[in-house]
């Protein structure tokens, strides 16, 4: 069963400061990722996706990805209060078989 | 761009009846749409996989007879909760994928109160 890991937090950084957000997944060929943005009682809002091993950069936003490791993480720099919410790790099946697993999600507490 | 609409944002319903919900992607067409719940504080749990033109592929444990789903076009899903109950309740999220991309786009959700 293909599985993606989250701590589910909270994590609390001050604000201003790099939050770090972690995912961990067992599809070894996985070709997609991203991560969602929640907020309490919406829906899921895109915020990155990314293909390829290495960095990439939208913003104050960081995608982070380790196919090796079947690591990605999600940085956000200069944290903001209006980032607090809930952020979901989703990575796409292999096999061509387009059907992602969502982790269950790490909660983000920006405090000024 | 890419953007997902769902019809109604928020219903209450008696015990029994049936409830529809529609998901729509306003500006791509949507070869795979998803229907999602989610209870209060909850991660999202995935319900169904609808394929325009051939019938969804329900997740382990969840009753097609009882969630009904419809992608008749590439732009519209629906989702008809039938003689819903109490336990029904819930917060229900579509999501459509591109045929250009794997990127999955969400609704902004339907909150269903059952009395």
């Amino acid at each position: 069963q293909k599985e993606v890991e989250q701590n589910s937090g909270p994590l609390s950084v001050p604000e201003g400061a790099i939050a770090s957000l972690n995912c961990t997944y067992s599809d070894r060929g996985s070709q997609s990722f991203f991560w969602y943005r929640q907020y309490s009682g919406k829906s899921p809002e895109l915020i990155m996706s990314i293909y390829s091993n290495g960095d990439k950069e939208d913003g104050r936003f960081t995608a982070q990805l380790n196919k090796a490791s079947q690591y990605v993480s999600l940085l956000i720099r200069d944290s903001q209060p209006s980032d607090s919410a809930t952020y979901l790790c989703a990575v796409g099946a292999s096999g061509g078989s387009y059907i992602p697993t969502f982790g269950r999600g790490t909660s983000l507490i920006v405090h000024p | 761009g890419a953007v997902v609409s769902q019809h109604p944002s928020w219903v209450i319903c008696k015990s029994g009846t049936s409830v529809k919900i529609e998901c729509r992607s306003l500006d791509f067409q949507a070869t795979t749409m998803f229907w999602y719940r989610q209870f209060p504080k909850q991660s999202l749990m995935l319900m169904a996989t609808s394929n325009e033109g051939s019938k969804a592929t329900y997740e382990q444990g969840v009753e097609k007879d009882k969630f009904l789903i419809n992608h008749a076009s590439l732009t519209l899903s629906t989702l008809t909760v039938t003689s819903a109950h109490p336990e029904d309740s819930s917060f229900y999220i579509c999501s459509a994928r591109s045929t250009a991309s794997e990127t999955q786009y969400f609704g902004p959700g339907t909150r269903l109160l059952v009395l």
